[in-house]
């Protein structure tokens, strides 16, 4: 049972580029949730989402940032014009059941913004 | 003040050292949540409790819901537990909204051989 993917591992942009990071939950996991490390910092929440929904995305920015996760297929975290502040690694996780409950998290992609 | 703090921010340690590594958080929890990353790497859940202790291995992980504190101890240490620990709450929210993980700034730990 192969653990949560994502890829790319390492993503480098121009400022003004956009980024998309995908992430493939563990087998059966239906509950996805994205997280973002900035350099010196604590992993913080961006959303949360279930198959074809975005349940909370509160910790999401409001501009150039997105993210889905559809019916067949990886769920996607989409930046638009990135910039140099977007630098950091983006962690995806996904548990079976809504939380309380184990998170199961993924290699992390790691966005470096030229 | 940050709503979960961790101390020390650096352990290092000797190989075969026991070490603990603590959590203080301020918010209701349901869950609290200690977790593994190596330098570079991905994120390893160690263990999710509420209540009371758990082991594995050489880690033990225990909480004290009264006190708001957890603390997560490390026997017999070795150069390849040299990670940051960091520990993370699952609020108490009637919202529902116990899956919006707070995190620790986390502790780095390095064992010397």
């Amino acid at each position: 049972n192969a653990g949560v993917m994502q890829n790319p591992r390492h993503l480098v942009r121009r400022r003004g580029q956009e980024a998309r990071l995908r992430c493939s939950p563990m087998k059966g996991h239906s509950h996805v949730y994205w997280y973002r490390q900035l350099p010196e910092e604590g992993l913080k929440f961006m959303v949360y989402l279930q198959k074809e929904n975005i349940i909370d995305e509160s910790g999401m920015p409001k501009e150039r940032f997105s993210a889905e996760f559809p019916k067949e297929g990886p769920s996607i975290l989409r930046i638009q014009q990135v910039v140099r502040g977007d630098s950091a690694a983006y962690f995806c996780a996904s548990s079976l059941w809504r939380t309380p409950e184990t998170q199961y998290f993924g290699p992390g992609t790691r966005l470096l913004v030229l | 003040k940050n709503e979960v703090e961790q101390s020390p921010q650096n352990l290092t340690a000797q190989e075969g050292e026991f070490i603990t590594i603590n959590c203080s958080y301020s918010v209701g929890i349901s869950a609290l949540h200690w977790l593994q990353q190596h330098p570079g790497g991905g994120i390893v859940s160690l263990f999710m409790l509420s209540s009371g202790k758990k082991k594995h291995g050489r880690l033990i992980a225990t909480i004290n819901i009264q006190e708001k504190h957890s603390s997560l101890h490390i026997t017999a240490s070795h150069p390849r537990d040299s990670a940051v620990y960091i520990c993370a709450v699952s609020p108490l929210n009637s919202g529902g909204s116990n899956y919006k993980l707070t995190f620790g700034k986390g502790t780095l730990l390095t064992v010397n051989p």
